[in-house]
């Protein structure tokens, strides 16, 4: 069966912290990669996609190690709005459109 | 910003009965997708649909699955004869392109109820 794993966490950290949540997926055809990230009892929002470079938004940077099949979320200088879980995304193969989720790895910033 | 838009924001049937959750995507995205999140639960992938027909779907979208779209604004996801375990959100989705980078956006989704 074709997965996409995360660290569940919790996560607790202060404001201004540091964190890295990472991801395993098993399907090596798998060609898209996203973070998303949930809300409690809301829908999932597009933070970033993934790109075989890595890249950088503001706070956030993913990398992709396609040879480990592993993603990766750094979230610098944490603020309480970060507080959420965060989701791994994953297509199974190009072209295809149906997305795996991981179960999503939760973070809580503290003051 | 456009949004992906879903009604009802809640739904409470009885088993046995048919429901229809409705969806208003994104108005130039051409595809678009049906997902659901039982309660504690990761978010799982139901269906695709481009050109006016299913692109794809999974094990759990079987014969009491459909879905449609009636017009060009509006995509529906029709439950024939709901069962206790269609308790769920069900959150629709659309994205403006396929293959690589095609970043699918959620609606608010529609919590069901069944009892």
């Amino acid at each position: 069966r074709k997965e996409v794993e995360q660290d569940p966490g919790p996560f607790n950290v202060p404001e201004g912290a540091t964190v890295a949540f990472n991801c395993t997926y098993s399907n090596s055809a798998s060609q898209s990669f996203f973070w998303y990230r949930q809300d409690c009892r809301k829908e999932p929002k597009l933070l970033m996609s993934v790109y075989s470079s890595g890249n950088e938004d503001g706070r956030f940077t993913a990398q992709l190690n396609r040879a480990s099949q592993y993603i990766s979320l750094l979230i610098r200088d944490s603020k309480l709005s970060d507080s959420a879980t965060y989701l791994c995304v994953v297509n199974d193969s190009e072209g295809r459109h149906d997305m795996r989720f991981g179960a999503g790895t939760r973070l809580t910033v503290k003051p | 910003e456009p949004e992906v838009t879903q009604t009802p924001s809640h739904q409470v049937t009885q088993m046995g009965q048919e429901v229809i959750l409705r969806c208003v995507p994104i108005s130039n995205h051409l595809y678009f997708y049906w997902y659901r999140q039982i309660l504690g639960q990761k978010v799982e992938f139901l269906v695709s649909f481009y050109n006016n027909e299913i692109s794809e779907k999974s094990e759990i979208f079987d014969d009491q699955f459909s879905v449609e779209r009636p017009d060009g604004s509006n995509f529906t996801l029709k439950i024939r004869s709901t069962k206790l375990e269609d308790s769920a959100m069900y959150f629709c989705a659309s994205s403006a392109t396929s293959g690589r980078g095609h970043e699918q956006f959620f609606g608010p989704g529609t919590r069901l109820t069944v009892l």
